[in-house]
């Protein structure tokens, strides 16, 4: 079945720094791809998407590319602030198809 | 406008009780999804309901789990006979279609089974 497999964490980052956070698929087809956000104390948030292969989703700073090579879709900011703490989920919904796969979520915390 | 919101935020139970949590979607959205995060298990889809079609009851882990939505709008998510295994938060989700919709989510309910 559909997976998505998301680097573990927490991960520890200072203010300013670069991120990645490692986000990698196995479906059939060509699903569309997603980054949510779960902020302390808060519901979901889409982050970005992307529904087809070599799209880049970008928002508030955050992107990843649909790399359908690779099934990946990593997520990146150049310069990370405190106020980007947060769970990260990567996600898929398969073409055709509603309810979405989730990753297992990854902690990201930055320091001033 | 209002978001998705659901209720209680909060839910303590003991082992062998019944429990209905509840969700309201974002009014004029059809689709509406049940998911539970859980630790070391991350999201999972429940049940997802869309206009006047049968559910999509693939996601519920055991018939203990069951859940309805009357009129097309609010939907409840009703555990029977709770187990501990059960506790987790419990997610709800509303698109205004099925494909290529945002699904925005509700704050969750927290449930904890003593």
């Amino acid at each position: 079945g559909d997976s998505v497999t998301q680097m573990e964490g927490p991960v520890t980052l200072s203010e300013e720094a670069f991120l990645t956070i490692n986000c990698t698929y196995t479906a059939t087809g060509y699903p569309s791809l997603f980054w949510y956000v779960q902020y302390p104390g808060e519901g979901l948030q889409l982050l970005l998407k992307a529904t087809k292969a070599d799209d880049k989703g970008s928002n508030k700073g955050f992107e990843a590319t649909y790399r359908k090579e690779t099934t990946s879709f990593h997520l990146e900011k150049g310069s990370v602030q405190v106020s980007d703490s947060a769970v990260y989920f990567c996600a898929l919904r398969p073409r055709g198809y509603s309810t979405l796969t989730f990753g297992k979520g990854t902690m990201l915390l930055v320091s001033p | 406008g209002a978001g998705v919101s659901q209720s209680p935020s909060n839910k303590v139970t003991e082992k062998g009780k019944d429990v209905e949590l509840r969700c309201d979607p974002i009014s004029g959205h059809t689709a509406l999804y049940w998911y539970r995060q859980s630790l070391g298990q991350g999201l999972e889809f429940l049940i997802y309901f869309q206009g006047n079609s049968a559910p999509d009851k693939s996601g519920l882990p055991s018939d203990r789990f069951s859940a309805e939505r009357t009129g097309g709008s609010v939907s409840t998510l009703t555990i029977q006979r709770t187990q501990q295994e059960d506790s987790a938060v419990y997610l709800c989700a509303s698109s205004k279609e099925t494909d290529s919709y945002e699904q925005y989510f509700g704050p969750g309910t927290r449930l904890t089974v003593t």
